[in-house]
């Protein structure tokens, strides 16, 4: 069964300070990794979709990278800012219809 | 504007109570999901729906009910047989299958369901 694990919990930076959040997976095969941001009380968006076949993608100040063989995904946020304040999820697929197993998620707080 | 709306976005239950939360999307999208989200876990499915008059169950639908008549419309029914229904419900909606990477998840804004 696959598991999703992100570590840590929670963490605090100083705005512009670069943010490293990590995932981890049991299960290598999977068809795609995504991770999604989710403000308080409020549902997911979806920030950056990786396909097994690749190794990062990016968009603006985000990259996230993936290594499939360690089961390990990594999202980058570069020059933290306080509207980045956010719990950040991740999420892998690993049937072929298409069920995601997501992760509990890092809440980050970025502080002016 | 396109998008999901979930409604109520608070409800409060009694216990033994069925309650149904709505769920409408004007997006277009085929399929259709209902996950909950407990503090400090991941979102856990509920039911799924790819197609109208079709639905599936997820990992933790025991004590929930879904239909699926209209393509717009995916209301969640939480029953009285939910042994622990206070929680955060997210529903979700895609145009095709996920493991595509052209098709993402787009979410509505959540219900919060407490149960007295």
């Amino acid at each position: 069964k696959q598991e999703v694990t992100q570590i840590p919990a929670a963490l605090s930076v100083p705005e512009g300070e670069n943010l490293v959040l990590n995932c981890s997976f049991t299960d290598s095969a999977i068809y795609n990794l995504q991770w999604f941001r989710q403000d308080p009380g409020k549902g997911l968006t979806s920030l950056l979709l990786i396909q097994s076949s690749q190794r990062e993608q990016t968009s603006g100040r985000l990259n996230a990278s993936l290594d499939k063989s360690s089961g390990r995904s990594t999202l980058y946020i570069a020059a933290s800012q306080p509207g980045d304040s956010a719990t950040y999820l991740c999420a892998v697929i690993t049937d072929s219809w298409g069920k995601l197993q997501f992760g509990a998620g890092t809440q980050v707080v970025v502080t002016p | 504007d396109g998008g999901i709306t979930q409604s109520p976005k608070y409800l409060f239950r009694k216990e033994g109570q069925n309650v149904t939360l709505s769920c409408e999307q004007n997006l277009n999208h085929d399929a259709m999901y209902w996950y909950r989200q407990d503090p400090g876990q991941g979102l856990r499915l509920i039911y799924y729906s790819q197609i109208v008059n079709d639905f599936q169950k997820g990992d933790i639908a025991e004590g929930y009910s879904v239909s699926r008549e209209k393509k717009e419309s995916f209301p969640l029914t939480v029953t009285s047989a939910q042994k622990n229904p206070t929680a955060f419900y997210l529903c979700a909606s895609s145009r095709g299958q996920l493991v595509s990477g052209a098709n993402v998840l787009t979410f509505g804004a959540g219900s919060r369901l407490t149960v007295l």
